[in-house]
């Protein structure tokens, strides 16, 4: 069982928005503002999406967004494209007396 | 651009250890600020943080799995290494070495698939 909980699937046509939740703890999420977002299409390394909760590295399209409200991270993307599609996962750090890093189960985007 | 890129046997047998290397290019890892990762994905499944490395030789490690888990650094040939003792068929996996920049993997290596059966 994963540290973080995210929904196993989100979905969405082209052109809509998707959130996609992943919640944590007070000892992960809620107390850190080091929040990542990962992106991996099948038989690929995953990529960084987002980091420090809302921050994208450059190259990542302003589509994708990133947010934080207690204990549960946000991911939304807007303007869904077919390339989109692919899994998402979150992660956090959490401190030396729960492990340091901990991910999301993942969840898989499927564009419509 | 930085690259890491695994290496090591694709095939181990219940009980051995795991051996894997990581060789970066493009940077040193005796630059500082990074810490060097280890993280797997079982077939299907989601993603593990193993454990992580600094160039100086401080670990940290995942505590399901410290007593089976050692990463070392050899800043001579810019390289790190995962050895994960006693492994069952539940250590089957990708594992993928990652960059740690301030709490993000900003750079994976591509993952080798290591299978563990006799």
């Amino acid at each position: 069982q994963s540290a973080l909980t995210q929904p196993p699937s989100a979905s969405g046509s082209p052109g809509q928005s998707v959130t996609i939740s992943c919640t944590g703890t007070s000892s992960d999420v809620g107390g850190y503002n080091y929040v990542s977002w990962y992106q991996q299409h099948p038989g690929k390394a995953p990529k960084l999406m987002i980091y420090e909760v809302s921050k994208r590295p450059s190259g990542v399209p302003d589509r994708f967004s990133g947010s934080k409200s207690g204990n549960t991270a946000s991911l939304t993307v807007s303007g869904l494209q077919a390339e989109d599609e692919a899994d998402y996962y979150c992660s956090s750090y959490a401190g030396s007396t729960q492990g340091y890093v901990v991910f999301g189960g993942g969840t898989k985007l499927t564009v419509l | 651009q930085v690259q890491l890129q695994e290496s090591g046997p694709g095939l181990v047998k219940p009980s051995q250890t795991l051996s894997l290397t990581c060789t970066v290019s493009g940077g040193s890892i005796s630059s500082g600020g990074y810490y060097w990762s280890w993280i797997r994905q079982h077939p299907g499944k989601g993603l593990e943080w193993i454990g992580y490395i600094y160039y100086s030789g401080s670990t940290y490690y995942n505590p399901s799995l410290k007593s089976r888990v050692t990463i070392s650094v050899d800043t001579s040939k810019n390289q790190f290494s995962l050895k994960l003792s006693s492994v069952t068929a539940a250590d089957t996996a990708v594992y993928y070495c990652a960059r740690d920049y301030s709490n993000r993997f900003d750079y994976w290596g591509q993952g080798t698939l290591v299978t563990v059966s006799s």
